[in-house]
């Protein structure tokens, strides 16, 4: 089993739609879980740390469900500038260096 | 707003030829690390450095690899014979601290733009 595994894509949707992506992850010690956005053949960009309580940044809505191993996002009212890809991230359990583990990304493509 | 820089953006070279590739860190930055991603693949880890020397390798971080600091501004990466299949981008990535800074908080990692390395 992967270590973390999302839903390649692509997701295609038109501008102000709403889009939600998935990911779950294998090691069940896992603490920390991010979402990171990567644009074609840019480095990866922080988008936002998962809390298990859920948390919200805007039109983005990250939540944790430890139990399941699953982690989601949300991104409300679409904008043309948020096709990229988003790349779910696990910092390992194991080790102090703070080592991320990357999902293969999912790519929306937001359509005007 | 501080970055990580990364050199060259595009490298080419030979099968069996020696590569460095170069970036400079955050200033105040403690951890380094280099990850890879080839084209249509997930960015995977290579390596962490802390406190002058490999804190954690992967898999992939073979005798071929290895990793300097050798002014206290940049952070190398060396591969000594490339192959057809170390195609890929190359992140630098460095962080403040560790996993966590005694608090449970995550120190975010900032990565730089990549090299791009091409082996023929």
């Amino acid at each position: 089993r992967k270590e973390v595994e999302q839903d390649p894509g692509p997701f295609n949707v038109p501008e102000g739609a709403t889009v939600a992506f998935n990911c779950t992850y294998s090691n069940s010690a896992s603490q920390s879980f991010f979402w990171y956005r990567q644009d074609c053949r840019k480095e990866p960009k922080l988008l936002m740390s998962v809390y298990s309580s859920g948390n919200e940044d805007g039109r983005f809505t990250a939540q944790l469900n430890r139990a399941s191993q699953y982690i989601s996002l949300l991104i409300r009212d679409s904008k043309l500038s948020d096709s990229a890809t988003y790349l779910c991230v696990v910092i390992s359990p194991s080790g102090n260096t703070g080592k991320l583990i990357f999902g293969q990304g999912t790519t929306l493509q937001v359509k005007p | 707003e501080p970055e990580v820089t990364q050199t060259p953006s595009h490298q080419v070279t030979q099968m069996g030829q020696e590569v460095i590739l170069r970036c400079v860190p955050i200033s105040n930055h403690l951890y380094f690390y280099w990850y890879r991603q080839i084209l249509g693949q997930k960015v995977e880890f290579l390596v962490s450095f802390y406190n002058n020397e490999i804190s954690e390798k992967s898999e992939i971080f073979d005798d071929q690899f290895s990793v300097e600091r050798p002014d206290g501004s940049n952070f190398t990466l060396k591969i000594r014979s490339t192959k057809l299949e170390d195609s890929a981008m190359y992140f630098c990535a460095s962080s403040e601290r560790g996993r966590t800074s005694g608090y449970g908080s995550y120190n975010e990692q900032f990565f730089g733009p990549g090299t791009r390395l091409t082996v023929l």
